[in-house]
């Protein structure tokens, strides 16, 4: 059965960072990449970037990058991504998504991770 | 960055009905194009790739189209639970951006 699953929950201060995993399963891992997107609560898809789980490769968003890092463990089937230097606008739902390496469309996600920022 | 503009922002209709919510991108992105449905509580899930091809298991009341900037999303006969959260997105550059989101409301 494919499957993303991701881990639980978190609760952090800000400037602390938060990293979520994503165990993959059901399909050879490097053969997609994941990408990852999150949503604040009660709003719309933002897309965060992606990491290419083949060669390492990654591209972030600009609103993330130098505080975000994505990367991939093939002998897990595991992708993670870490996000630092945490303020209230990153409490968001993360999801991990499998991406099509040849078009980068997403075909799955995972169950999506609540990370929330609070003193 | 590309912009995906979605409208209408929310719509309400009738078991049965047929529905259309549009995609328009800020600049040509061929057919690189994707819906997404997402209910309350729950993941997205995906609908439709390329613009026009249905996702494995999605019912075929839905079907896409559009190419280059335009785009839309059709459900031709509404079933009570197709009421959701219906996105866009583009993958034809980074970032793969969405839109903003058609919230789909019972009549």
């Amino acid at each position: 059965q494919v499957q993303l699953v991701q881990s639980g929950g978190e609760v952090k201060k800000p400037g602390a960072s938060v990293r979520v995993s994503c165990e993959t399963s059901g399909y050879t891992f490097t053969t997609y990449g994941i990408s990852w997107v999150r949503q604040a609560p009660g709003q719309g898809l933002e897309w965060m970037g992606w990491i290419s789980t083949y060669n390492g490769n990654t591209d972030y968003a600009q609103n993330v990058q130098g505080r975000v890092t994505m990367t991939a463990d093939s002998s897990t089937n595991t992708a993670y991504m870490e996000l630092g230097s945490l303020t209230s606008d990153d409490t968001a739902v993360y999801y991990c998504t499998r991406m099509l390496l040849n078009s980068g469309r997403i075909d799955l996600w995972g169950q999506g991770t609540l990370v929330t920022v609070s003193s | 960055d590309i912009q995906m503009t979605q409208s209408p922002s929310s719509l309400s209709a009738s078991v049965g009905a047929r529905v259309t919510i549009t995609c328009r991108a800020s600049q040509g992105i061929d057919n690189y194009l994707a819906w997404f449905q997402q209910k309350p509580g729950k993941a997205p899930k995906s609908l439709i790739y390329a613009a026009s091809s249905l996702q494995s298991g999605v019912p075929s009341r839905f079907s896409g189209s559009g190419y280059g900037i335009d785009f839309t999303l059709t459900i031709s006969s509404l079933q009570p639970e197709d009421f959701a959260t219906y996105y866009c997105q583009q993958y034809k550059s980074y970032p793969h951006s969405f839109g903003h989101g058609t919230k789909l409301e019972i009549k």
